[in-house]
C-alpha cells in the first residue's frame, strides 16, 4: 500500500509570492491533517479535513489555507509568503478522524523563503 | 487545553544498553498517547499509541511505553539499543474528552546511540 505522497518535496519561493502544496493520502483514508516544523517551534498544527470538511483549526493567520477534494487528496495554500514561513510542512493521513486513529505522515515539503 | 512535555532534548545511550524517552502530558479528559520516530530529511513515522487497557503498549522496532495516570506519564523504552535508533523521537497526545482532532507534539527528543 502506497504512503502518504507529498509534493514537491522542496522548494524555493519569494517574500510575497504564494505557494500551493499538495498531499496524497493513503488509500482509503478519509482524514489528512497539516502540520509546519520548524527548529524553534517544533510540531505546529495547522489543519485538519475530513469528507471535504475542515474539522479543527490551528493558531496560524488566514494566509495559511486548505482544502480537500472528493477524492481525500488536499492542498495547502500560503500566500504572501513572509520569512517566517520557511518550514518542513507535513501531511499526516489517518483512517477515521480524530480519536484513537494513529496519523501516518509523508515525507514532506520542505519550504524555503527567501 | 492538552500539551506534551519531553523533558530532554537529547539522549545518548551506549549501543545494547536500555533506553528511555521520557514524555509527560497534560490533557482534562482522557489521553490518547503516541510516538513517532524522525530520521533526518524524512517525515515522522508511527512507533505506537496508548489507547486504553494494558498499561505497557508494544510497538514497531522493539519499543515499547509505558503508560502511568497518576504520573501522567508515557516514557518510550526499548531494552537493548540499536545504532540505527538514533533519531528525533516525538510523543504526541490527543484529548479525548475534549473532542480534539488535532495531535499535540513535544519539542522532541534526539537519541543518539553510540557504537
Amino acid at each position: 500500500k502506497a504512503g502518504v505522497t507529498q509534493t514537491p518535496r522542496y522548494l524555493i519561493k519569494t517574500r510575497g509570492q504564494q505557494v500551493t502544496l499538495s498531499c496524497s493520502p493513503i488509500s482509503g483514508h478519509r482524514s489528512v491533517s497539516w502540520y509546519q516544523q520548524t527548529p524553534g517551534q517544533g510540531l505546529q498544527f495547522l489543519f485538519e479535513y475530513f469528507s471535504e470538511t475542515q474539522r479543527n483549526k490551528g493558531n496560524f493567520p488566514g494566509r495559511f489555507s486548505g482544502r480537500q477534494f472528493s477524492n481525500s487528496r488536499s492542498e495547502m495554500n500560503v500566500s504572501t509568503l513572509e520569512l517566517g514561513d520557511s518550514a518542513l510542512y507535513l501531511c499526516a493521513s489517518s483512517l477515521l478522524t480524530g480519536g484513537a486513529s494513529e496519523a501516518f505522515f509523508g515525507q514532506g515539503t520542505r519550504l524555503t523563503v527567501v | 487545553a492538552q500539551s506534551v512535555a519531553q523533558p530532554e532534548d537529547q539522549v545518548n545511550v551506549a549501543e545494547g544498553n536500555p533506553l528511555t524517552v521520557k514524555c509527560t502530558y497534560s490533557v482534562s479528559g482522557n489521553p490518547y498517547l503516541f510516538w513517532y520516530v524522525q530520521y533526518p530529511n524524512r517525515g515522522l513515522q508511527f512507533l505506537l499509541k496508548y489507547i486504553t487497557g494494558d498499561n505497557l503498549v508494544k510497538g514497531s522496532y522493539g519499543f515499547e511505553a509505558e503508560f502511568n495516570k497518576s504520573q501522567t506519564s508515557f516514557h518510550l523504552k526499548k531494552p537493548s539499543a540499536l545504532v540505527s535508533d538514533s533519531a528525533l523521537y516525538f510523543c504526541a497526545v490527543r484529548d479525548e474528552g475534549a473532542g480534539s482532532y488535532q495531535l499535540t507534539f513535544g519539542k522532541g527528543t534526539k537519541l543518539s546511540v553510540i557504537p
